[in-house]
């Protein structure tokens, strides 16, 4: 149980595209899901908050017309990385929460996208 | 403000025991979690303490003091597969907002033969 997928796991892109991440919770539904980013040789920095049906919540520093959240069901978030650049080169990762209480507060990651932006 | 503190690398031998140390200051507080993350990969959730006390699992356990800010995670019987980063993340609530984790740096733990 309490497993999260992420889609795609690699990608690799020209500057000034924009890519798309999927975050899916598969055996439980998440009202909650948060999205970081992981610098090489760092901890994982917490970018935003999505909240299904409503709008997510950005970290002081993050720009939310850059980084586009939607969390459009129970089990799917996504987070668009518009018009990309070599410095948001990173490793994505997000997270949800299961609301029916049965793991708790625990927060369950998926396997990561990594980023490489030409 | 908030503040997670953990050694930064820690080596073990294989079959030993180690403890990670964590201390935390923060605004809130609705528990502790250690993650395992191998290298390029996700972290994995090792456990999760709000209560003080031990918490056992396996060859890991996991402990907590509240009122200092204190938590420890132990590993016995080291394998060479522990070799990972373990973070300590403290979840915090801050004016009733969705419950966040703030993570430490990691403890980057080489397990040697």
């Amino acid at each position: 149980g309490a497993v999260v997928s992420q889609h795609p796991s690699w990608v690799i892109c020209k500057s000034g595209t924009s890519v798309k991440i999927e975050c899916r919770s598969l055996d439980f539904q998440a009202t909650t899901m948060f999205w970081y980013r992981q610098f090489p040789k760092q901890s994982l920095m917490l970018m935003a908050t999505s909240n299904e049906g409503s709008k997510a919540t950005y970290e002081q520093g993050v720009e939310k017309d850059k980084f586009l959240i939607n969390h459009a069901s129970l089990t799917l978030s996504t987070l668009t990385v518009t018009s990309a650049h070599p410095e948001d080169s990173s490793f994505y990762i997000c997270s949800a929460r299961d609301t029916s209480g049965r793991f708790g507060e625990t927060q369950y990651f998926g396997p990561g996208t990594r980023l490489l932006v030409l | 403000g908030q503040n997670i503190d953990q050694p930064t690398e820690m080596t073990a031998t294989e079959g030993a025991i180690v403890q990670i140390n964590c201390t935390y200051q923060t605004s809130g507080f609705n528990g502790l979690f250690w993650y395992q993350q191998h290298a390029g990969e996700a972290p994995t959730f090792l456990s999760y303490n709000v209560l003080d006390g031990l918490e056992e699992k396996g060859r890991f356990s996991s402990f907590l003091s509240r009122s200092k800010g204190y938590s420890y995670l132990l590993l016995k019987e080291l394998q060479m597969k522990d070799s990972a980063s373990y973070l300590c993340a403290v979840s915090g609530l801050k004016g009733g907002a969705t419950n966040k984790l703030i993570f430490g740096t990691g403890t980057l733990l080489a397990v040697q033969p």
